[in-house]
């Protein structure tokens, strides 16, 4: 399996800050994908970054991928309340293998 | 409306029982899976499957068994003999597997042993 590996495991930030959290993996990927999950609640997919794209956005969310470090960040810019939830990361490797995911990063955001 | 529905919400289990999740989508998806979350922990992939009547073991399929006679359903059952089975479980489907799949998540199912 390809699972990813997030960092931190918790941030605390105050709403209007921006939150950053990491992501390694062990080996060549397709593409990755993060996903959100609010407590109690299933998983939200968020954005997918393909291996040849170095960056993406969304709203106020900047992915960047590495694939020469095995690493991507995920970006949450002027952070709400509302943005209080674990962030996993899912790399994705070749065709007929499985999406695997890393522990998460608990995020909360504070009024 | 269109997504993925897991039922029930709670369930409880006795010592020696069986049980059955239900997860039913309408996006007509090919592939759904099943994962297990541990408290503060990530997911990790119970079963799979990509085609009707076809499913693969995934990381921790030990004490689990599944089905998949319809396109629209896949059942997951704990059985007796998984001994810690107290955790979020949750369905997920997408258009035809990995890779570059998006998968779209129910609310999941808490499972807790009296």
């Amino acid at each position: 399996s390809q699972q990813g590996e997030e960092d931190p495991q918790a941030l605390s930030i105050q709403e209007g800050e921006n939150a950053t959290m990491n992501c390694s993996y062990k080996t060549s990927i397709n593409n990755l994908q993060w996903y959100r999950q609010n407590s109690g609640r299933g998983l939200v997919h968020l954005i997918l970054i393909r291996s040849n794209e170095r960056e993406k956005h969304s709203g106020r969310l900047r992915v960047t991928l590495d694939t020469s470090k095995k690493s991507s960040s995920l970006l949450i810019t002027a952070s709400r309340a509302a943005d209080t939830a674990s962030y996993f990361c899912a790399p994705d490797k070749a065709a007929g293998n499985k999406l695997t995911f890393g522990g998460g990063t608990r995020v909360l955001v504070k009024p | 409306d269109g997504g993925i529905t897991q039922s029930p919400k709670y369930l409880f289990r006795k010592e020696g029982q069986n049980v059955t999740l239900s997860c039913e989508q309408n996006l007509n998806h090919d592939a759904m899976y099943w994962y297990r979350q541990d408290p503060g922990q990530g997911l990790r992939l119970i079963y799979y499957s990509q085609i009707v009547n076809d499913f693969q073991k995934g990381d921790i399929a030990e004490g689990y068994s599944v089905s998949r006679e319809k396109k629209e359903s896949f059942p997951l059952t704990v059985t007796s003999a998984q001994k810690n089975p107290t955790a979020f479980y949750l369905c997920a489907s997408s258009i035809k597997g990995p890779p570059g799949d998006i998968q779209y998540f129910g609310a999941g199912t808490r499972l807790s042993v009296l």
